[in-house]
């Protein structure tokens, strides 16, 4: 089946930019995704791209795709402490509205 | 803002006992899913429906898990009996017609003892 991954963990201080990366195998992936979840709770939806995008913008948040390469990647820029938790990265392929998501990557902020 | 409500949040129960949840969409999306967060991992789909019909349930265990969505608005997930390996989040999700973006709920955080 097809495969995302990520690292496990990062951690930044408050102020300084995040970058989470991702990686996944699906060459027909027509969105790539980020959610965030906090400790017990849901996911909850930051930004997606769509395949035939290089780059979005949105406030704090840039995400940079790279398809040749099948990486995805997530900047944070001024991280702040609440920006703790972890990120999953989550493809849909091009057959119905399934996602497969990454592992997660637990971002810790220090004061 | 809209959002998907899922009950109950926490639920204990004993293997071999039965266990249901239930998830209600944002108003309008034809589209749920419910998916299985095993701790430390990502969340992976158990069962989607469009409207009342599944469409997809290739890797719900069905010996032991069932869902329905009778009038294609909520839903419910149904374990019998269950196993201590089924300790998990189990979270429910909606999109619209286009289904481009999944809305997630809390989630059901489930432990077998």
């Amino acid at each position: 089946g097809e495969d995302v991954e990520q690292s496990l963990f990062l951690s930044v201080r408050e102020g300084d930019s995040s970058v989470i990366n991702c990686t996944y195998t699906d060459s027909s992936s027509t969105y790539l995704y980020w959610y965030k979840q906090e400790p017990g709770a849901g996911l909850q939806l930051l930004t997606y791209i769509f395949s035939n995008m290089d780059m979005k913008q949105d406030q704090r948040l840039t995400v940079l795709l790279n398809k040749k390469d099948k990486h995805l990647s997530l900047r944070i820029a001024d991280t702040q402490t609440g920006d703790s938790a972890i990120y999953f990265c989550a493809e849909r392929g091009n057959a119905g509205n399934m996602l497969t998501f990454g592992g997660g990557t637990r971002l810790m902020v220090k004061p | 803002e809209a959002e998907v409500a899922q009950s109950p949040r926490y639920k204990i129960t004993e293997k071999s006992q039965a266990v249901a949840f239930w998830c209600d969409p944002i108003s309008g999306h034809a589209t749920l899913y419910w998916y299985r967060q095993i701790l430390g991992q990502g969340p992976e789909l158990l069962v989607q429906f469009q409207d009342e019909s599944v469409v997809d349930d290739s890797q719900l265990p069905k010996d032991r898990f069932s869902a329905e969505r009778l009038k294609g608005v909520d839903s419910t997930l149904k374990i019998q009996p269950a196993e201590l390996g089924d300790s998990a989040m189990y979270l429910c999700a909606s999109s619209s017609g286009s289904g481009e973006t999944q809305y997630f709920g809390p989630g059901t955080r489930l432990l077998v003892l």
